[in-house]
């Protein structure tokens, strides 16, 4: 099973800063199968990146992803206000499926 | 436009049974994966089980093997998940999510809103 890392825990910033999460996966993951979600209180997760850099529909440029192997980011460029939740990476290049216990964004 | 309703939560004593439905509509669900994905409160995200789009294809987290069983039944366009023998520790919020196809994998494209399980005496 290949588990998840993410740092920091939290991260504490203001609108317009630049985010910057990390994902540290114990093995490689094969063919970037490596998502990226954000979730807010009480609502279910959304998608925002898939295979490690590729945005999903309707997700604004201001976030990106990248890595490969074992190390990943999740960069959101200028912070908006709707953008504080938790994100969460997700490996699924094998028959178990395996979330990171996520990175909360808060306020500064 | 695309939509996933769990349902079936509740309140169920421990070591009761549960069965959980997640009717989906506005795509062709058998050409689609599905997962359950489970969050206790306050917790993260936990993927339980995955069923390939012919139900050929059937697996689970550790964590609940032999407790949990997913099916699906495409005429219904609906998958399930009934739980059995209950502990508190799975009082949670259970969601379904559709695997959309990459490669050779699946990542979780939509979600449902999530239906709450509470395990209590």
């Amino acid at each position: 099973e290949i588990v998840l890392t993410q740092s920091p825990g939290t991260l504490s910033l203001s609108p317009g800063e630049r985010a910057t999460l990390s994902c540290r996966a114990s093995h490689n993951i094969n063919n970037n199968y490596l998502g990226w979600y954000q979730q807010k209180p009480g609502q279910a997760p959304r998608l925002l990146i898939y295979g490690a850099s590729n945005r999903a529909s309707g997700i604004p440029d201001r976030f990106s992803g990248s890595g490969s192997g074992t190390d990943f980011t999740l960069t959101i460029s200028r912070l908006e206000p709707g953008d504080f939740a938790v994100y969460y990476c997700q490996q699924y290049g094998s028959a178990i499926f395996t979330f990171g216990p996520g990175t909360k964004v808060d306020i500064k | 436009e695309v939509q996933l309703v769990e349902s079936g939560g509740g309140l169920v004593q421990p070591g009761g049974s549960l069965k959980l439905s997640c009717a989906a509509s506005g795509f062709i669900f058998s050409s689609y994966s599905m997962n359950w994905v489970r969050q206790a409160p306050g917790k993260g995200l936990e993927w339980l089980s995955y069923i390939s789009g012919d139900s050929v294809s059937i697996y689970y987290a550790d964590s609940v093997k032999g407790r949990f069983t997913m099916s699906r039944d495409n005429a219904k366009n609906s998958v399930s998940l009934q739980i059995n023998s209950l502990r508190a520790e799975d009082t949670a919020v259970y969601y379904c999510a559709r695997g959309f196809l990459h490669v050779l994998w699946a990542y979780f494209d939509q979600w449902g809103q999530g239906t709450l399980v509470t395990v209590s005496s």
